[in-house]
């Protein structure tokens, strides 16, 4: 089955403590993105990857980290995080760029007290 | 950046009644993208307008690009509870990379 799997689903954490929330894709795609979801703000770009070893930033790349060492997966890192950080992400695939189809994984909550 | 301001923010109808979503920017988009999202889940696409003037239909859905590229609405006829969700539109962004932008959503609630 085609998909893009995240883990973990739930995550509660403590300022500083850090973590990483894995990301995989089946369909051999090679545009991977994170994406922050918070009330009233949609969704927000956090990174985005064109290719295996090439990254950028999207519009809220700050206290975020990502690589892509593989195709297949496009781990999120915060390195120190805070309570600004708590929000729901979602890592999404899709073949290339320009109108095609993202697919999303199913979430990760993260909560930084 | 980019900006794609989407309006009403928030819609509660009964079951049966027609509604209008608007998608709206200063700038032009090669393409606009509609997603609907349900609670507990990602958003999963539901069309992609390309050419300016374009009018995409997917059962009761009707979906509409600008001719200039600017903006897109979505029209949904006949509301049924199922519609109800997060409709998300989607556009690339290329004033600095190739980076993807989304409304703020609009968020419809359909009373039976």
């Amino acid at each position: 089955e085609a998909q893009v799997t995240q883990n973990p689903r739930y995550l509660i954490t403590v300022t500083g403590k850090k973590l990483t929330v894995t990301c995989s894709q089946n369909m051999n795609h090679e545009y991977m993105s994170w994406y922050r979801q918070d009330p009233g703000l949609g969704l927000r770009q956090i990174y985005y990857s064109m290719n295996v070893e090439v990254t950028d930033k999207g519009d809220v790349p700050e206290g975020y980290k990502v690589s892509r060492k593989e195709k297949r997966n496009f781990p999120l890192i915060l390195e120190s995080p805070s309570p600004n950080q708590t929000s729901l992400y979602f890592c999404a695939s899709s073949f290339r760029r320009l109108a095609y189809e993202q697919y999303f994984g199913p979430g990760t909550r993260l909560t930084v007290t | 950046t980019q900006l794609l301001e989407q309006s009403p923010q928030f819609l509660s109808i009964q079951e049966g009644e027609n509604l209008t979503v608007y998608c709206n920017s200063s700038s032009v988009f090669s393409s606009l993208q509609w997603y609907r999202q349900e609670p507990g889940e990602g958003p999963v696409l539901l069309v992609t307008v390309v050419t300016g003037g374009e009018v995409k239909k997917l059962k009761r859905l009707t979906f509409q690009f600008g001719d200039a590229r600017k903006d897109s609405s979505l029209h949904i006829t006949a509301a049924q509870t199922g519609d109800t969700g997060l409709y998300l539109c989607a556009g690339d962004d290329y004033t600095g990379g190739f980076k993807t932008i989304f409304g703020a959503g609009t968020r419809l609630f359909v009373k039976a």
